[in-house]
């Protein structure tokens, strides 16, 4: 059984640009969140999607950020027009709906400069 | 609202001696609590979790954690600390009669343990 993975682990990039995330969560595993960390915090909730649907949106997530499960597989975080308040490791991480559902797992991060 | 409060931002223990991280927390329902590690450059590893049941807790590595409702803490503890433990540890919690999904994390404990 493979964790959650996450793609690219490390990403540099000019304010302005955009830049996209892909996390695959553990197979069969129906709900994904993604977590913002920026250092020497906890990290803090932006969406959660259950399948393909979006449920949960922080106000962190502002307009430029957008978040899709298309498939109910993986997920890609886009965030556009990035700005230097953007840098921060971005975290996915997934739960079964079934078995542990309580329990969610996380994978090993995408770290975002911006600069 | 959820929140977590991990009153020490860092705690140094000698190998070979006992170890407690502190947490306590606030949520209007039953909570569900949670401890993960991180190691630097990382995503979170579950450690253990309190749902129901037996107020002690044991989990991976050795590590165990003591729910107390009376003091809304739910501290992790270790009885013989090892170098490889160093690492920044985070309590979470996710209210049980909050449908939401939001895990709420503290903002994290950095764990020395000194040779």
């Amino acid at each position: 059984d493979t964790g959650v993975s996450q793609d690219p682990r490390h990403k540099i990039t000019k304010r302005g640009q955009n830049v996209t995330f892909r996390c695959d969560p553990i197979s069969e595993h129906n709900r994904l969140y993604w977590y913002r960390q920026t250092l020497g915090q906890g990290p803090e909730f932006l969406t959660y999607f259950q399948n393909e649907a979006q449920l949960e949106k922080s106000r962190l997530l502002s307009d430029r950020f957008s978040a899709e499960r298309p498939k109910g597989s993986f997920s890609t975080l886009e965030i556009q027009r990035t700005e230097q308040g953007d840098s921060a490791m971005y975290l996915c991480a997934s739960s079964s709906g079934i078995k542990d559902r309580n329990t969610i797992y996380f994978g090993e991060g995408s770290w975002l400069t911006v600069v | 609202a959820q929140s977590v409060a991990q009153p020490e931002d860092q705690v140094n223990v000698a190998e070979g001696n006992p170890l407690t991280v502190k947490c306590t927390y606030s949520v209007s329902g039953n909570p569900y609590l949670f401890w993960y590690v991180q190691y630097p450059n990382r995503g979170l590893q579950f450690l253990l979790k309190y749902i129901t049941g037996d107020n002690l807790v044991k989990g991976s590595y050795g590590f165990e954690a003591e729910f107390n409702k009376s003091q809304t803490s739910f501290h992790l503890k270790k009885p013989s600390a090892l170098v490889s433990d160093s690492a920044l540890y985070f309590c979470a919690v996710r209210d049980l009669d909050n449908y939401g999904q939001n895990f709420v994390f503290g903002p994290g404990t950095r764990l020395s343990v000194l040779p």
